[in-house]
């Protein structure tokens, strides 16, 4: 069975600083995507990376970066520089990657509030 | 573009009636996906739409959630006998294909509260 865990449920930091959020997950497959989604104050999900299991390069986009660890499950989001319009709720999400197996498995969720 | 879209954004109704929500893909997306996210809770996966045909329905909670597609492109969930554990907000989501290669793009969603 798939799983992912959030450990952290809120995080608050001060705007400038450096956040990481923790996603670690669970699969029995080899071959698999995880994902990051951010669901601002408006409820809309918003996409933000996708990675492949092969995959193992940290990506950095902007003040955003992405550790990527197979040895121990574990793909963590880092904020860089916060700023308040960072503020949301953010979620990991995993999928298989095997023909018809489309869902994505979600975490409970990290609510980042960047204070000013 | 239009992004996908989801009718009616609020939804209240009473303990055992019956409800629709609507979701409108983004046009020519030919995968669809709807999720049920409960307060503080990450969404759920519900049901995943390939063109019209409901290609994995493993996340329907009974069988007082059904969805069509009838057409490969509006899909409307249908609830029964509504239940307050149902209160949540539905979530849709479609992508250009199916499959993890394919971003979902999410809908507003609709906010059920059955009292």
């Amino acid at each position: 069975a798939q799983k992912v865990t959030q450990a952290q449920t809120e995080i608050s930091v001060v705007e400038k600083e450096d956040v990481t959020l923790d996603c670690v997950y669970e699969t029995r497959d080899t071959t698999y995507y995880l994902f990051w989604y951010k669901q601002p104050p408006s409820g809309e999900l918003v996409f933000l990376i996708r990675r492949n299991s092969f995959d193992e390069q940290n990506e950095i986009s902007g003040r955003y970066s992405w550790n990527f660890q197979k040895s121990t499950s574990s793909f963590n989001f880092t904020i860089t520089a916060s700023q308040v319009v960072d503020s949301a709720v953010y979620f990991c999400a995993l999928s298989e990657a095997r023909q018809g197996a489309q869902k994505l498995v979600f975490g409970q969720g990290t609510r980042l509030t960047i204070n000013p | 573009g239009a992004g996908v879209s989801q009718t009616p954004s609020n939804k209240v109704t009473e303990k055992g009636k019956y409800v629709e929500l609507r979701c409108d893909p983004i046009s020519g997306h030919t995968a669809l996906y709807w999720y049920r996210q409960s307060l503080g809770q990450g969404p759920e996966f519900l049901i995943y739409f390939q063109g019209t045909g409901a290609a994995d329905d493993s996340g329907l909670p009974n069988d007082r959630f059904f969805a069509v597609r009838p057409e490969g492109s509006v899909s409307t969930l249908k609830i029964q006998r509504t239940e307050r554990g149902d209160s949540a907000v539905y979530l849709c989501a479609s992508s250009l294909k199916g499959g993890p290669n394919y971003e979902q793009y999410f809908g507003p969603g609709t906010r059920l509260t059955v009292t």
